[in-house]
């Protein structure tokens, strides 16, 4: 298997564009998270979903974050308009018990 | 409020020798711990975790003990070697939680100095 799958790998983009980050789970789990790390806050949890339901958005900073997950092999999250504060790296992770599987992360820079 | 801690943010240890992280949780309800092993430009990867049913796990170099009554768990790695240098990251869980969902420490950034 090819693990959780993450793209981009890197993302610049000025303040106020929409930006699109993406996964794609491990076949056959069926929970998928997104996190946020940095410095201050550490790995937050901010969205998962089981089954393609999200469960708990708690962890979702504003109304500018949002995350879908159309079918079990695809997830988004999107931040639409995007801050300098945002600037961090996402990661996604997938799965089946305890165990999370995590993804390579996305670095995304927002200028 | 955080929930679960791990108080160093680093730790250097010599090649050989025996590696201790530790952890310490405030929810009395989690009650599977977990360790995770990042190193640099890579998500985090799972290494070892236990059950509140349990005491102790070991998995090779890796052992994980656990102490209910004093929220408190550890890591141990022995003998250290180069390749364990990364930042180590405890996190724990809960069905009041969810079960499915992780609480992580801050991390520990682990140095095996030759």
């Amino acid at each position: 298997d090819a693990g959780v799958i993450q793209s981009p790998r890197h993302e610049v983009t000025e303040m106020g564009q929409e930006v699109t980050l993406r996964c794609k789970p491990i076949s056959g789990h069926d929970y998928l998270f997104w996190y946020r790390q940095t410095m201050m806050r550490g790995l937050e949890l901010l969205i998962y979903f089981n089954n393609n339901v999200p469960i708990d958005d708690s962890g979702m900073p504003e109304d500018r974050f949002s995350a879908k997950m159309p079918n079990a092999s695809f997830s988004t999250l999107k931040i639409q308009p995007s801050e300098p504060r945002d600037s961090a790296v996402y990661f996604c992770a997938s799965s089946l018990a305890n165990e999370q599987y995590f993804g390579p992360g996305t670095r995304l820079t927002v200028t | 409020d955080q929930q679960v801690k791990q108080n160093s943010p680093s730790l250097s240890v010599q090649e050989g020798r025996i590696s201790i992280l530790n952890c310490d949780y405030t929810n009395s309800m989690f009650d599977y711990f977990l360790w995770y092993k990042k190193y640099p430009a890579e998500g985090p990867t799972f290494l070892i975790s236990i059950s509140s049913i349990k005491d102790k796990n070991e998995d090779g170099r890796f052992t994980v003990f656990l102490n209910k009554s004093a929220k408190h768990l550890s890591l141990h790695i022995v003998p250290s070697q180069p390749g364990d240098s990364a930042v180590y990251f405890c996190a724990a869980s809960g069905l009041l939680q969810g079960a499915q969902k992780l609480v992580f420490g801050q991390g520990t950034r682990l140095t095996i100095n030759p």
